[in-house]
């Protein structure tokens, strides 16, 4: 149980495009979810809370009109980077918090190189 | 504001040897403990975590990590490492309360040399 999948596990895009990447809960609902960034040997990062039917909650110094966040449903969550440039080439990583354990549970990650 | 260190950025051991990894944290009130493991291609996966009660805490493969209050650390160990076991692990916070945030250390890269 609780396994949570994210789509594309890697997407190459030129610069000034816009990539959204989607974060699946499987066989649980998750009212809140959470995206990382993880840089080359560094942990991961904190971005955002995504809470299903309302705004998500950003992290300092993450700039929330350049990542934006969709949590629609209580199984998806999406995270759009728009205008991409060669300095958001990341692993993105999401996870899904399953409340009666208060554990979160994370996904495969997403490697996003932009050109 | 809340800190996570892991001492040990990369450790090799043989196959049987013993293992300790070092974490530390700053926050001066209730906690959630978190050990996760990488392994390479993979995802995060849970190790195993401490909420409250026993201090010394088993989870999955042989693995147990002891929380010390007084010392603020939550060190992962393994009596017996195997070569599966090489894998990054990551030591994780959450403070208690209403907040939802996990804050990772940087992580300690594990080589297990059969």
């Amino acid at each position: 149980g609780a396994v949570v999948s994210q789509h594309p596990s890697r997407v190459i895009c030129k610069s000034g495009t816009s990539v959204k990447i989607e974060c699946r809960s499987l066989d649980f609902q998750a009212t809140t979810m959470f995206w990382y960034r993880q840089f080359p040997k560094q942990s991961l990062m904190l971005m955002a809370t995504s809470n299903e039917g309302s705004k998500a909650t950003y992290e300092q110094g993450v700039e929330k009109d350049k990542f934006l966040i969709n949590h629609a449903s209580l199984t998806l969550s999406t995270l759009t980077v728009t205008s991409a440039h060669p300095e958001d080439s990341s692993f993105y990583i999401c996870s899904a918090r399953v409340l009666a354990v208060e554990t979160q549970y994370f996904g495969p990650g997403t490697r996003l190189l932009v050109l | 504001a809340q800190s996570v260190s892991q001492h040990n950025h990369h450790v090799i051991l043989s196959e049987a040897a013993s293992l300790e990894l070092g974490c530390n944290y700053s926050y001066g009130g209730t906690v959630n403990l978190f050990w996760y493991v990488q392994y390479p291609g993979q995802h995060l996966q849970l190790l195993l975590k401490y909420f409250s009660g026993d201090p010394l805490v088993k989870g999955i493969k042989g693995f147990e990590a002891e929380f010390i209050k007084s010392k603020f650390s939550f060190n992962l160990r393994k009596p017996s490492v195997q070569w599966s076991d090489t894998a990054e692990y990551f030591c994780a916070v959450k403070a208690g309360g209403a907040t939802n945030k996990l804050i990772f250390g940087t992580g300690t890269l594990l080589a297990v040399q059969p």
